[in-house]
């Protein structure tokens, strides 16, 4: 069955390093999101991206914060100059159809992100 | 602003038992209400959603769920429990014509021999 994969699992990174996440989406979706989920928080949305633009973003997803679609097959978000605030779980999610409210997401394991 | 609230972060139930989860939204339009599960390991997976129509949902593995608008709820339930129901349950809302979903905290649930 088709799956959303995201790499790194994990990883730990110093305050003021940049971090760049993966995501393989499905192969045939359109629609790419990214979560987070602060440890005993709320899963938040920070991003969706359509057509090789962000179409909706978060007060989350600052500056600091960028996405692409570098090949036809990766999704990414980078973390320019990560803070401790930045550790938490990171996940990425696709579909086939618009809105998240039409569609399924199919979402990855997680990257989780531990910022010293 | 939308928002959802999990009563519970945990639940323990025997195996065999009734399964509650509880949920209860606020949202100015009518909402789509989406429960998610997530395995250990594993991303989170749609188990039900409602949109329109029949306010009683079923999804996989037996779970269903009511949209009760007086109530703003929409709880998950199952009539019993297994041991593989064990898992963190995410309950979410969005609004029409949006692109984000709105999560709960999750309730982990515990299923007991």
């Amino acid at each position: 069955e088709p799956e959303v994969t995201q790499t790194p699992s994990h990883q730990v990174t110093q305050m003021g390093q940049e971090v760049i996440l993966r995501c393989v989406p499905i192969s045939n979706h359109l629609y790419f999101y990214w979560y987070r989920q602060i440890l005993g928080q709320k899963v938040e949305f920070l991003v969706s991206f359509y057509n090789n633009e962000i179409s909706e973003k978060s007060e989350i997803f600052d500056d600091q914060f960028s996405v692409e679609r570098p090949d036809g097959s990766n999704f990414t978000l980078k973390i320019r100059s990560t803070k401790l605030e930045d550790s938490a779980m990171y996940f990425c999610a696709s579909t086939l159809s618009g809105g998240s409210n039409t569609g399924e997401l199919f979402f990855g394991e997680g990257s989780r992100l531990t910022v010293l | 602003a939308q928002s959802v609230t999990q009563l519970g972060s945990h639940v323990s139930v025997s195996e065999g038992a009734l399964v509650l989860l509880r949920c209860n939204y606020s949202s100015s339009v009518p909402p789509y209400l989406f429960w998610y599960v997530q395995y250990p390991n594993q991303g989170l997976q749609l188990l039900l959603k409602y949109t329109t129509g029949a306010t009683l949902v079923k999804g996989i593995n037996g779970f269903e769920a009511e949209f009760k608008k007086s109530e703003t709820s929409f709880h998950l339930t199952k009539p019993s429990a297994h041991m593989s129901d064990a898992a963190e349950y995410f309950c979410a809302v969005s609004e029409q014509n949006t692109d984000k979903l709105i999560f709960g905290t999750g309730t982990r649930l515990q299923v007991f021999p």
